[in-house]
């Protein structure tokens, strides 16, 4: 079945480093990825997306790239903020049957030191 | 307008007991979903609405376990003879109209369930 594997945290970095975390997925069919993320004390957020391969999905200054060959979606970002400090998750959808269904990777917290 | 909201944030039961978690989605979306998330785990899927009826309940682990979202707005998540494995954050999200993975989906902040 669908599944998502992304590196384990804490991801520990100074402020204005280059941020990047791992995410890779097994599906059949072409799933739509997505990464979340969760600040402290609050819900999930759509952070950006990509619904076929070779979209580069971005926001906030993080960018993402459907990578099917690779069958990966790794997020990175140029210089990170102590505010980016958060979880964060890699999720794909399920079967196309059941594409409403969100399959998560255990996500991956990342500490920003100032 | 508003997010997603859930009551209440934290419930903590005793073992055996029942519980009632509530879920008010944002006005207008049709489409609603149940997940939990244990410590240290991303949220797993446990059931879908599209509108009053459950289209997928695929993901309840047992018979323990009963949605309902009688009025097509807010939903509530049943767990009978409650059990300390069943202690999560259960999340609930809405979507404009479901049925697609790129309708996006919109979480609520949680409750926490202990069962002692």
């Amino acid at each position: 079945g669908n599944s998502v594997t992304q590196m384990e945290g804490p991801v520990t970095l100074s402020e204005e480093a280059f941020l990047t975390i791992n995410c890779t997925y097994t599906a059949t069919g072409y799933p739509s990825l997505f990464w979340y993320v969760q600040y402290p004390g609050e819900g999930l957020q759509l952070l950006l997306k990509a619904t076929k391969a070779d979209d580069k999905g971005s926001n906030k200054g993080f960018e993402a790239t459907y990578r099917k060959e690779t069958t990966s979606f790794h997020l990175e970002k140029g210089s990170v903020q102590v505010s980016d400090s958060a979880v964060y998750f890699c999720a794909l959808s399920g079967p196309m049957d059941s594409n409403y269904q969100l399959i998560w990777g255990a996500g991956t917290k990342l500490i920003i030191k100032p | 307008g508003a997010g997603v909201s859930q009551t209440p944030s934290n419930k903590v039961t005793e073992k055996g007991k029942y519980v009632e978690l509530r879920c008010d989605p944002i006005s207008g979306h049709t489409a609603l979903y149940w997940y939990r998330q244990s410590l240290g785990q991303g949220p797993e899927f446990l059931i879908y609405f599209q509108g009053t009826g459950a289209a997928d309940d695929s993901g309840l682990p047992n018979d323990r376990f009963f949605a309902v979202r009688p009025e097509g707005s807010v939903s509530t998540l049943k767990i009978q003879r409650t059990e300390r494995g069943d202690s999560a954050v259960y999340l609930c999200a809405s979507s404009r109209k479901g049925g697609g993975a790129t309708d996006t989906q919109y979480f609520g902040p949680g409750t926490r369930l202990t069962v002692l």
